[in-house]
């Protein structure tokens, strides 16, 4: 089955303590996205990859770190979290936006609290 | 820069209403992308439909339209004889990469919308 799954699905932690949520897909997608959701804010979008090795700043970087080792995974580590990181953390996957078809496939979700 | 801007935060109708959902948006490229998702109350991304700039054909699947009009810088999302499945929040998202470079992708601030019985 085509998917993206994200672990853990919900994750309660307190300020400074590194932690990393991982998402991995298996429809061989070059891009790959992290989103934060928040009430009243959509959906923003904190980091994306187009392929391994490649990745770059979305709209709300600051706090966070990716990385691309594979094609398949795409790690989000908060170095250090915050209360502000607190939220409703989406990963993303699909083709190139230069080929025919670029559905993104949604993970379910990583909610995450910092205290 | 790019934004996007769903101006109804919240719309209730009753079922088997038609129902109009709007999102405009700014870029300066002549090249972009833009998006509507759906997120159930159950809370998963659910992708409904990908146009690019170059195509201005509107586009019906269903009870689902959509009005793409560069003029205005507005892709309108219509229901038509709207469902209580219909109940959702509904994103529109807009990038401007175009075809040889990955780019951001910005999201509105979404649209919740009830459908009453």
């Amino acid at each position: 089955e085509a998917q993206v799954t994200q672990n853990p699905r919900y994750l309660i932690t307190v300020t400074g303590k590194k932690l990393t949520v991982t998402c991995s897909q298996n429809m061989n997608h070059e891009y790959m996205s992290w989103y934060r959701q928040d009430p009243g804010l959509g959906l923003r979008q904190i980091y994306y990859s187009m392929n391994v090795e490649a990745t770059d700043k979305g709209d709300v970087p600051e706090g966070y770190k990716v990385s691309r080792k594979e094609k398949r995974n795409f790690p989000l580590i908060l170095e250090s979290p915050s209360p502000n990181q607190t939220s409703l953390y989406f990963c993303a996957s699909s083709t190139f936006f230069g080929s025919s078809y670029n559905e993104q496939f949604f993970g379910p979700g990583t909610r995450l609290t910092v205290l | 820069a790019q934004k996007v801007t769903q101006a109804q935060t919240e719309i209730s109708v009753v079922e088997k209403e038609d129902v109009t959902l709007d999102c405009v948006y700014e870029t300066r490229d002549t090249t972009y992308y833009l998006f509507w998702y759906k997120q159930p109350p159950s809370g998963e991304l659910v992708f409904l439909i990908r146009r690019n700039s170059f195509d201005e054909q509107n586009e019906i699947s269903g009870r689902y339209s959509w009005n793409f009009q560069k003029s205005t810088s507005s892709f309108n999302f219509t229901i038509t004889a709207s469902q209580v499945v219909d109940s959702a929040v509904y994103f529109c998202a807009l990038s401007d990469g175009g075809y040889s470079s990955a780019s951001k992708i910005i999201f509105g601030s979404g649209t919740r919308l009830s459908i009453r019985p």
